[in-house]
């Protein structure tokens, strides 16, 4: 059971805005930076979003970030099939004094 | 440009010990934090260990806490993980990654070292 609660599947067809909650608590979420990381198949995770809504270099536009409280939000705008990854939110945790990880979003693109 | 490898991993029985490196280049390896991160086989990710960029602060997961030990050597530019007591459910991909801060985010991840657990 992961800290950090992720649905464990999302879909859209091409072009459709697709929404992965990760909801968390006062002592994570509520109190430090959110980050987001896209994974495929077979390779090392990458770091989609970091400090809740911010891209690093070379992130398409398409991905956004935000945070309300507790819970957090990535939002791919534009679906395209090379999206279809899995996708985790992670965030520091005062409470437990480390990292915690939602369990993640398998996003297919229909 | 930032390059993490990583190695030590096999296969190794439970009770036993492994030591887990990482090699950094491209950057300065000395002004960053690092952490371990695994996954287990079809699993999600966990974080396991951080250091602070001069090796002075380290924190650990709950669940690897007092069997692991994480530590770094500036001056030949390596991360290390000392595993002792393995346990099969320590069976995962271990990833080293970049910090930025200790608390901020991990921007650079390598490719991973298999540890698998088993009698």
């Amino acid at each position: 059971q992961s800290v950090l609660t992720q649905p464990p599947s999302a879909s859209g067809t091409p072009g459709q805005r697709v929404t992965i909650s990760c909801s968390g608590s006062d002592s994570n979420i509520g109190t430090n930076s959110v980050n987001w990381f896209q994974q495929f198949p077979g390779t090392a995770p990458k770091l989609l979003v970091y400090s809740h809504d911010h891209r690093p270099s070379g992130v398409p536009d398409r991905f956004s970030g935000s945070k309300s409280g507790t819970s957090a939000s990535l939002a791919i705008s534009g679906l395209q099939s090379e999206d279809e990854a899995d996708y985790y939110c992670a965030s520091w945790d005062d409470s437990l004094n480390g990292w915690v990880f939602g369990g993640g979003t398998k996003v297919t693109v229909l | 440009q930032v390059q993490l490898v990583e190695s030590g991993g096999g296969v190794v029985q439970p009770g036993r010990s492994l030591r887990l490196s990482c090699a950094a280049s491209g950057f300065t390896f000395s002004g960053y934090g690092m952490h371990w991160v695994r996954q287990a086989p079809g699993k999600g990710l966990e974080w396991v260990a951080v250091i602070s960029h001069d090796g002075t602060n380290t924190y650990y997961a709950d669940s690897v806490k007092g069997r692991f030990t994480i530590s770094r050597d500036n001056s030949m530019e390596t991360l290390s993980l000392q595993m002792e007591s393995l346990r099969v459910e320590d069976t995962a991909l271990y990833y080293c990654a970049r910090a930025v801060g200790l608390t901020f985010y991990f921007d650079s991840w390598g490719q991973g070292t298999l540890v698998t657990v088993s009698s």
